[in-house]
């Protein structure tokens, strides 16, 4: 079935440094998400992007809708302790939301 | 600042047992979901309600899960006879619009069959 790819699957990175991680698809998507999960809690949606080419900043967060439509970056600046977690991308198809395999952000201050 | 709220935040059950997860979804929004995360893994789609049925469903949501919304504020996911691999964290999600975007999620409901 349809499915989201994302990498890398994990980073380690000192505070302070930029980061950056994609999401890839086979199929087009029309809107990407991308979401932060904390440990033991639900995921937070952090930007949604709804046009091909669409770059959006959220703070220190930016995420782009790339040109093909099969696939998106998130980048995170001057990253610190609290970035860390699970970012996870995601996509509606047909009455869903579906969701990558995520990559996990460890900083080290 | 409207939120999803998932009742119990931990609950354990004896495996054969039945379970029935709540969740408040934000009022105005007429897209709800339930989905899965097993420890350590990904979110995984059950199912999404729309209109007072059900508008679509995955593969692991078979004859053992239902939903339902009882009234105008709650939404519930059952599981019948629950395994041990059932065991997972459960998250109810809410969307405003036909488009299915932005979808909202609560806090979780950590189940743990035993």
């Amino acid at each position: 079935g349809q499915q989201l790819n994302q990498s890398p699957q994990s980073m380690f990175i000192q505070e302070g440094e930029d980061v950056s991680m994609n999401c890839t698809s086979s199929s087009i998507f029309n809107t990407w998400l991308w979401y932060k999960q904390d440990p033991g809690e639900g995921p937070v949606l952090l930007i949604a992007l709804y046009k091909a080419g669409e770059l959006t900043s959220n703070g220190r967060l930016t995420a782009q809708f790339g040109i093909t439509r099969k696939d998106s970056f998130l980048n995170i600046s001057a990253s610190i302790p609290s970035d860390v977690g699970i970012y996870f991308c995601a996509g509606p198809l047909g009455d869903k939301v579906i969701f990558g395999p995520g990559t996990s952000l460890s900083v080290i201050p | 600042e409207p939120e999803v709220t998932q009742t119990p935040s931990h609950q354990v059950t004896q495996m054969g047992q039945e379970v029935i997860l709540r969740c408040v979804p934000i009022s105005n929004h007429l897209y709800f979901y339930w989905y899965r995360q097993i420890l350590g893994q990904k979110v995984e789609f059950l199912v999404s309600f729309y209109n007072n049925e059900i508008s679509e469903k995955s593969e692991i949501f078979d004859d053992q899960f239902s939903v339902e919304r009882p009234d105008g504020s709650n939404f519930t996911l059952k599981i019948r006879s629950t395994k041990l691999e059932d065991s997972a964290m459960y998250f109810c999600a809410s969307s405003g619009g036909r488009l299915n975007t932005e979808a909202f999620f609560g806090q979780g409901t950590r189940l743990t069959v035993v």
